[in-house]
Formats: structure tokens, sequence, C-alpha cells
């Protein structure tokens, strides 16, 4: 049983730029949830997604979207980069939407220059 | 913003002796978990409590919870240097299925 991966690791944008990020959710885990943590700050929800479609958000602008496949693994989408969306960008699967446990990946650290 | 509050911020002890995490939170939750993350990276699933239990264990981890009092506490025993690491609390309200996480107790074990 794999865990959940992300990738890139890194990455450096400029201001104004656009980035994808990805996530392989756990195997058997039909949902994936986005949450951004600032340095020193706990994981904000940006998103979730079950079975491809969106399953709650929260008070992100819509320049963060995402995309859930058939594989159940995401995307998260940020358009129009800001100095602020520097962080680290964490994934998280679970076997269903009402189960609460999480099981994280290792993040994406995101530098906005 | 966010739903947990956790007291203290951060906390040094010498290894060997417990740490006692608290966490506050406003509004009534389905269950409560605590997570812990080292070095800033993924977080790690420590234990779940639901609003209907009022103590939990798992190895050296005691959980309590007071919904009365709306709060928890994470008890880690007979501390070691590899528990040095943020330790956040996470809520799920009855109303829909987002997590929400609180700032997080920075723990430092000192040998």
């Amino acid at each position: 049983e794999t865990g959940v991966t992300q990738s890139p690791t890194h990455l450096i944008k400029t201001r104004g730029q656009q980035v994808t990020l990805r996530c392989s959710s756990q195997s058997g885990h039909n949902t994936v949830s986005w949450y951004q943590q600032a340095l020193g700050q706990g994981p904000q929800f940006i998103f979730q997604y079950y079975r491809e479609e969106e399953n709650g958000r929260g008070n992100f602008p819509p320049r963060f979207s995402g995309l859930q496949f058939p594989n159940y693994s995401s995307e998260l989408n940020v358009n129009a980069l800001e100095l602020d969306d520097s962080a680290l960008y964490l994934c998280a699967s679970s076997i269903d939407r009402r189960v609460g446990t999480q099981y994280f990946g290792p993040g994406t650290r995101l530098t906005v220059l | 913003s966010q739903q947990g509050e956790e007291d203290p911020q951060a906390l040094s002890i010498q290894e060997g002796e417990n740490a006692t995490m608290n966490c506050s939170y406003k509004t009534s939750i389905n269950n409560l978990q605590w997570y812990r993350q080292n070095s800033g990276r993924g977080l790690v699933h420590l234990i779940l409590i639901r609003s209907n239990e009022r103590e939990k264990h798992s190895g050296r981890l005691r959980v309590t919870l007071d919904t009365s009092k709306k709060s928890s506490s994470l008890l880690i025993t007979a501390s070691r240097a590899a528990d040095t690491a943020s330790y956040f609390c996470a809520t799920s309200g009855s109303r829909d299925d987002k997590i929400i996480f609180g700032k997080g107790t920075r723990l430092h074990i000192l040998p």
C-alpha cells in the first residue's frame, strides 16, 4: 500500500505566474483535501474533492482551483500568484469524505518572488 | 479562520518528563484529532476522539475531551527526543466534512 505522494517537493515562481501542484492519494482512498500552511501556522483548508466533485471549500479566492481524476489523484492550480501564496501546500487523502482520519503527503514548498 | 487554539504555543521539557498540550474550540464537533508535524513536513495522525468519548489512549499518548468546556488535552508520557515536533488539534464539525486545524504547540524535548 503506497502512501500519499506530492510533486514537486519545492517550487519557485514569480508573482503573476500560475502553478500546478499534484497529489496521488493513498490506495483505496476516494477523497482528497488540500491545505495551505504558512510558516508558523496551522494548515488552512482550501478545498476537498470526493469522487471527482468539489465537496467543500475554505476561504480562498477562485484563483485557487482543483481537479480530481478518476484514479482519485488530484491537482491544485493557483493562478495570478501573489507573494502571500508562499507556503507549504499539503494534500491529504481519506477513505471517505465522512471519515475523520486523513493521511498527509510530505507537502510542496512554494516560494513566490 | 481557525477553530482550535492550542496552548501553550511552545513547550520545552526534559527527556523523560510528561508533556501536556491543550486545545480549545468554539463550535460543536463530531470528533477531534491530534496530529504531529516534524520540521514543516507532512502531518502524521496520532489519535481521533469522538464527541461522545471522554478519554482515549494510544501507546504513550492520552487524549481527553470535555465537550462542556469545548476543550481537549494531549498528554505524552515519558517523552523522548523523537517527540520533538509541532502538535496540532483538528476539529470536524457536525455540519460539514471539513477539518479545521489550530495553530499548534511546538514541543521541544531537551536531552
